[in-house]
């Protein structure tokens, strides 16, 4: 049972460059989201999804987009790549059958120059 | 959901029990405690959760008071890969409504030898 994994572990982006971070998981959950983690600041909620074809915006969505096409996967987008957006990026999922305990991927690190 | 409050961090000898404390007075009452950590560079990872019972699984022990306002954490005889940050958080039992979770900075734990 792999649980949620996501692609790429590391990223070195330019400015300006677009790119999606992959996140998929086999636990058969309706929820997913993503996170990012700055030093200082905690986890962010960016975008989350309650079930195939339905997202929405969590605290810090500008700049990134969402879709869910099935429920395994939730892949992010970052449209035209800031430095600002220079973080590690954590893939989550929920729900039935597992309760509500959230399962978390091992991260994606991003760098932008 | 409720905010949680938690130290900033907290020191540990090897072998001794470490106990982590979280303030959560404006809990609902359907809201569950739970708990996480982080090892360096990991994504979280789940550890136990309750509602108004203590509990113990494996990793842990989770003692919430009576008047559920805040709780503990028990790492009954701590080793040096407990070394982590300690996330307390309260969830509704919506398990999709991860848009509202604060996670905070939660409690750097650091065992010592």
């Amino acid at each position: 049972n792999a649980g949620v994994t996501q692609t790429p572990k590391f990223q070195v982006l330019k400015t300006g460059q677009s790119m999606t971070l992959q996140c998929a998981q086999d636990m058969n959950h309706e929820y997913m989201s993503w996170y990012r983690q700055d030093p200082g600041m905690g986890l962010r909620l960016i975008h989350y999804s309650v079930g195939a074809g339905i997202t929405d915006q969590g605290e810090v969505p500008n700049g990134y987009n969402v879709s869910r096409s099935t429920t395994e996967d939730f892949p992010l987008r970052l449209l035209s790549a800031a430095p600002s957006q220079t973080s590690v990026y954590f893939c989550a999922s929920s729900g039935t059958p597992s309760g509500n305990t959230i399962y978390f991927g091992e991260g994606s690190w991003l760098t932008v120059v | 959901d409720a905010k949680t409050t938690q130290p900033t961090s907290m020191d540990c000898a090897e072998g001794r029990a470490a106990n982590l404390p979280c303030n959560h007075s404006t809990i609902s009452g359907n809201e569950y405690v739970y708990w996480y950590r982080q090892i360096h560079s990991q994504g979280p990872q789940y550890i136990i959760h309750g509602l108004k019972n203590n509990e113990t699984n494996e990793m842990a022990s989770l003692i919430i008071t009576e008047d559920r306002k805040s709780s503990t954490l028990i790492l009954p005889h701590a080793t040096l890969r407990d070394t982590a940050v300690y996330y307390c958080i309260v969830r509704s039992l919506n398990a999709g409504n991860n848009r509202k979770l604060i996670w905070g900075l939660g409690t750097s734990l650091a065992v010592n030898p």
